[in-house]
């Protein structure tokens, strides 16, 4: 069975300050990982996907990602946070033999 | 968005009415999926097809059927709607030699 955690349902930081969204998963098999963003009375698009690859995955405006096995997590990271990245984020796992499983979702709050 | 639109955008009905739900792609993908959206629960699957004919139920799948007669359409029909299925409800579609889901912009339904 796969599932993920995020930790925080609401997250606030200041403009320009770090942004760092919790993603925990867990999976019997190696995961594949995707982080989507949900902008008001929109539906999801894909941030970024960790696919095997790389640790460390670079996504669309700025965002990035690290997985790491021994922790099982795969955190969302940009290092100067803009208001335009005020949305709600959602991280997914996958097999690829399966269906893919959403977390809660964090809603991501910019402070001027 | 990419391909994958909904209908209808809004849709308010009475307790104890069939609604349908329209999905249409126009991306020739083999999987459809129909997830409902609400607050702290994230996104939860309800039904999804893997071909013309061939779906299967989610993890929420009481009180909604679907079809799929066309690999373009999947329709969604709440048989006698509750106010319990007052959600957001998006579509989905996936492709085998992709990896991650492209969703449609959502169908904000509301039971009375």
């Amino acid at each position: 069975a796969q599932s993920v955690t995020q930790l925080g349902s609401h997250v606030s930081v200041s403009e320009g300050a770090l942004v760092l969204l919790r993603c925990n998963y867990s999976s019997s098999v190696p995961p594949y990982l995707f982080w989507y963003v949900q902008y008001p009375n929109q539906g999801l698009q894909l941030l970024l996907k960790y696919t095997s690859a790389a640790t460390l995955v670079k996504g669309i405006n700025g965002f990035e990602a690290e997985f790491k096995k021994s922790e099982t997590s795969f955190h969302l990271t940009k290092p100067s946070a803009h208001m335009s990245d005020a949305a709600e984020y959602f991280c997914a796992v996958t097999n690829r033999d399966d269906n893919i499983f959403f977390g809660q979702g964090t809603r991501l709050h910019i402070l001027p | 968005d990419a391909g994958i639109t909904q209908s209808p955008r809004h849709k308010v009905t009475e307790t104890g009415t069939p609604v349908t739900l329209r999905c249409h792609q126009t991306e020739n993908h083999r999987y459809m999926y129909w997830y409902r959206q609400d607050p702290g629960h994230g996104l939860r699957l309800i039904h999804y097809s893997y071909g013309v004919k061939d779906t299967d139920k989610g993890e929420v799948s009481d009180g909604y059927s679907v079809s799929r007669s066309k690999t373009e359409d999947f329709l969604l029909t709440l048989e006698s709607a509750t106010s319990s299925q007052t959600s957001v409800y998006f579509c989905a579609i996936s492709d085998p030699n992709s990896d991650g889901y492209t969703f449609g912009s959502g169908t904000r339904l509301t039971v009375v």
